[in-house]
């Protein structure tokens, strides 16, 4: 997915905390999104971060290193609701499409 | 509101047909894209729009076509339907150039 680079497959345990991590070309970078997809379903969002650090919102978070070029979503107290595909996005440049990881698809078993 | 609507939800069609898939939104969004998706290949853009009467080329334009007279509507045209066009179309809006709100999908198989 254009130099975004996202594990293909995690599995965690109910309960646990499961970190997903995506990695990205940085020229141009604008902001970086997350979005949950369960499946046959379609995209939702979960998170926008501009700016460098962590976002929390409920049992999920998110990290930015704009210098890095990485981030991650931290999901805690995991349910096996939680079982779905997570996909990494940026905009880069003046345009400001998103460009689309291939996703990671996490399950999430008893 | 009824956010992102799409339809069909589901069409077979075969090889040389023609189509249009509909996508209204009722946000007043600026802002729509169209998807497909494919399994291990992740979202790509086909078309986008930044307004009413306003249509560019993304990804994967090839076999596809697109028009936007209202800011409601944003439907997908396909000519000439092939094997390679078989998969999962999303519709997206947003209010600005980042956020997306995405329909529920119609799939599409091409016989």
């Amino acid at each position: 997915g254009q130099n975004i680079d996202q594990p293909t497959e995690m599995t965690a345990t109910e309960g646990a905390i499961v970190q997903i991590n995506c990695t990205y070309q940085t020229s141009g970078f604008n902001g970086l999104f997350w979005y949950q997809q369960h499946a046959g379903e379609a995209p939702t969002f979960l998170s926008y971060n501009v700016l460098d650090g962590l976002e929390e919102k409920g049992r999920f978070s998110s990290f930015l290193s704009r210098s890095k070029g990485y981030s991650y979503l931290l999901l805690k107290e995991l349910q096996m609701k939680d079982s779905a595909s997570y996909l990494c996005a940026v905009t880069r440049g003046n345009n400001r499409k998103l460009i689309w990881g291939l996703g990671t698809s996490l399950a999430v078993n008893p | 509101n009824a956010g992102v609507t799409q339809t069909p939800k589901f069409r077979i069609l075969k090889i040389g047909q023609s189509m249009t898939l509909q996508c209204a939104q009722d946000m007043n969004h600026n802002y729509m894209y169209w998807y497909r998706q494919d399994p291990g290949m992740g979202l790509k853009l086909i078309y986008y729009s930044v307004g009413a009467g306003i249509t560019d080329k993304g990804e994967v334009p090839n076999g596809y076509n697109v028009s936007r007279s209202t800011t409601e509507d944003f439907p997908l045209r396909l000519e000439l339907a092939a094997p390679s066009q078989t998969s999962v179309y999303f519709c997206a809006s947003g209010e600005n150039q980042e956020t997306q709100y995405f329909g529920p999908g119609t799939r599409l198989l091409v016989l």
